[in-house]
């Protein structure tokens, strides 16, 4: 079956730190990967999206790199603000059929 | 502006009542979910609709109903069989590969 696993928060960060946040998927055939930020009280919101193996995916200073071999889709930023404080979700579209499947969301706060 | 419309923003429900989440989109899109969200939990999904007239159950469909009349509005009921509606709801619609959210309408029961 299809499934998203990411790591756990909450995650709690200087401002300035660098960031990673480790996602790993399981799908049939080729599926498009995507992250998702949640800031409080509000819906979801696109950050980034791969589409097939090797691509790099990047929006406001956030990047992740669709890798094939190890199913993994991290998403990194090398300085992050406070403003970054939200929670984030790693997703994929499977191949065939049109359902996302979202991880369980991780928490980062980033202090001053 | 194209999006997606939730309302209302906050609704509080009495236990035994049923309550009706609007959900409009101006995205031209066929497609559209709705999804519940706890705290510290992932997004759940409750129905589906891949085109008008249609609709399809997810994951935890019990205790919820919806319609698809329009191609433009997408309504979830919450009916008084769902036992532990209190949650954030959050509404999509779906191009080829993104899907777009709501602001999301967040439920109590008193």
């Amino acid at each position: 079956g299809n499934s998203v696993t990411q790591m756990e928060g909450p995650v709690t960060l200087s401002e300035e730190a660098f960031l990673t946040i480790n996602c790993t998927y399981t799908a049939t055939g080729y599926p498009s990967l995507f992250w998702y930020v949640q800031y409080p009280g509000e819906g979801l919101q696109l950050l980034l999206k791969a589409t097939k193996a090797d691509d790099k995916g990047s929006n406001k200073g956030f990047e992740a790199t669709y890798r094939k071999e190890t199913t993994s889709f991290h998403l990194e930023k090398g300085s992050v603000q406070v403003s970054d404080s939200a929670v984030y979700f790693c997703a994929l579209k499977a191949y065939t059929g049109n359902q996302f499947y979202f991880g369980t969301g991780t928490s980062l706060t980033v202090i001053p | 502006d194209g999006g997606i419309t939730q309302s209302p923003k906050y609704l509080f429900r009495k236990e035994g009542q049923n309550v009706t989440l609007s959900c409009e989109q101006n995205l031209n899109h066929d497609a559209m979910y709705w999804y519940r969200q706890d705290p510290g939990q992932g997004l759940r999904l409750i129905y589906y609709s891949q085109i008008v007239n249609d609709f399809q159950k997810g994951d935890i469909a019990e205790g919820y109903s919806v319609s698809r009349e329009k191609k433009e509005s997408f309504p979830l009921t919450v009916t008084s069989a769902q036992k532990n509606p209190t949650a954030f709801y959050l509404c999509a619609s779906q191009s080829y590969n993104e899907q777009f959210f709501g602001p999301g309408t967040r439920l109590t029961v008193l």
